[in-house]
């Protein structure tokens, strides 16, 4: 057990809906990252925030976005989804948001869209 | 820019035997490695990290890794294989000091047979 939390484990919806992930980083880390698995594109950066601000963008279509809060827990927000968008996503933290940071990974989400 | 490449995406071994798994990098910069294993169903977990100390790094679980900077190499070997290493395992490269971005290699998926 990482430490990582993520919720819901398995998501299902339909196309042109509107899903929100959930992530709560480990006690004292400060930095949250978001990846997204698939079978085409393997595992992808998303985007990274450290201490409630956003530091790095990655492959994040505009239909996605996200958020730190004050208690540090992270949402990931998926609009207007597409079938392409079925992935398994990964939170990490780590206590900095620096090259060489241990992240420690929680155990995903899998969305599925019909 | 940087990136990862896992010259195999499938290796198979017979319990009790070496392991080797290749991974070549490219970057500008001092990277810095990562191997990450990924069991079916479950989340990433680090096995081991270099960030520019000791060329040679220990991991969990009697794994180890030696980064070869002549040869951009960044290969994981453990010297007998048990049943429970059966998994993914990534490399992954990071660069970019400021943000802790992981670029993932492909995947090498680790077969163990009795």
């Amino acid at each position: 057990d990482s430490g990582v939390t993520q919720t819901p484990k398995h998501l299902i919806t339909a196309t042109g809906q509107r899903v929100t992930l959930r992530c709560s980083p480990r006690s004292g880390d400060l930095s949250v990252y978001w990846y997204q698995q698939s079978l085409d594109q393997g595992l992808q950066f998303l985007i990274q925030y450290y201490n409630g601000e956003e530091r790095a963008k990655g492959n994040i279509l505009e239909r996605f976005s996200a958020q730190q809060f004050p208690d540090l827990h992270s949402e990931l927000n998926l609009s207007s989804l597409e079938l392409g968008d079925s992935a398994l996503y990964f939170c990490a933290s780590s206590v900095g948001g620096g090259q060489g940071d241990t992240q420690y990974f929680g155990p995903g989400t899998r969305l599925t869209v019909l | 820019a940087q990136s990862v490449t896992q010259l195999d995406s499938h290796v198979s071994v017979s319990e009790g035997t070496p392991v080797l798994l290749r991974c070549n990098y490219s970057s500008s910069y001092s990277p810095s490695l990562f191997w990450y294993v990924q069991h079916p169903n479950k989340g990433l977990q680090l096995l081991l990290k270099y960030t520019s100390a000791a060329t040679l790094v220990k991991g969990i679980n009697g794994f180890e890794a030696e980064f070869k900077k002549s040869e951009t190499s960044f290969h994981l070997t453990k010297p007998s294989a048990h049943m429970s290493d059966a998994a993914e395992y990534f490399c992954v490269v990071s660069e970019d000091g400021n943000t802790g971005k992981l670029i993932f290699g492909q995947g090498t998926t680790l077969q163990v047979k009795p």
